[in-house]
């Protein structure tokens, strides 16, 4: 069965300190990975999205990584600023399909 | 270019009304998505669409729910006499295309079904 879990399920964590998110999947064959911030009450933000060839991606203060040996990815975030706090959704995508399968996610809150 | 629009953002309904939510997408976007997200869940697909056609509905329930995306005008995901168990956010998503295509993301419409 194609599925994503994600680990922590919630996070807290201080202004500027740095934090890893942890993604494993099951989906197969697969096509591509995405990383999603949703803050609460809106829809999802894609931060990055990797495909089978490439392991690691930055966009900004976010670095994720892909191990498509071992199906996890990580998603990297570096001094953590409070608009940080949101949800972070790990979501794999299978070859020859359309569907996204998306992770619980990680609710992250950053203090000051 | 205006993002994805969802519209109405929140609907009330009472048990067996009917509810339309409807989404435009991006200029340009001829995919659209269907997800819904149920309290404390992650979201779940429901349907991908073409301009004018179903391509994978396998996410939708059989019954009372249907959507469809017209030649002209917003992609309308209709669920016909509402129950309690339908109360969620329902998000649209659009992309330029398929697989790895980034898909853009609307508000969401969140239903209240009473």
């Amino acid at each position: 069965k194609n599925q994503v879990e994600q680990s922590p399920q919630s996070l807290i964590i201080l202004e500027g300190k740095n934090c890893t998110l942890q993604c494993n999947y099951t989906v197969s064959p697969f096509s591509n990975l995405r990383w999603y911030k949703q803050d609460t009450g809106r829809g999802p933000v894609s931060l990055t999205i990797m495909t089978f060839s490439e392991n690691t991606k930055s966009n900004g203060r976010y670095t994720a990584t892909l191990d498509a040996d071992t199906k996890q990815s990580s998603l990297h975030i570096t001094a953590s600023q409070l608009s940080d706090s949101a949800s972070y959704i790990c979501v794999v995508s299978a070859r020859n399909t359309d569907k996204l399968i998306f992770g619980t996610g990680t609710r992250l809150q950053v203090f000051p | 270019n205006a993002g994805v629009m969802q519209n109405p953002r929140h609907l009330v309904r009472r048990r067996g009304q009917e509810a339309r939510l409807r989404c435009s997408p991006m200029k340009g976007h001829s995919h659209v998505y269907w997800y819904r997200q149920l309290p404390e869940e992650g979201l779940k697909f429901m349907v991908y669409l073409q301009k004018e056609n179903i391509i994978d509905e396998s996410g939708m329930p059989k019954e009372r729910f249907s959507a469809e995306f017209p030649k002209e005008g917003p992609s309308i995901l209709r669920i016909q006499q509402v129950v309690r168990g339908d109360s969620a956010a329902y998000f649209c998503a659009s992309s330029p295309g398929r697989e790895n295509y980034e898909q853009y993301f609307g508000p969401g419409t969140r239903l209240t079904v009473t």
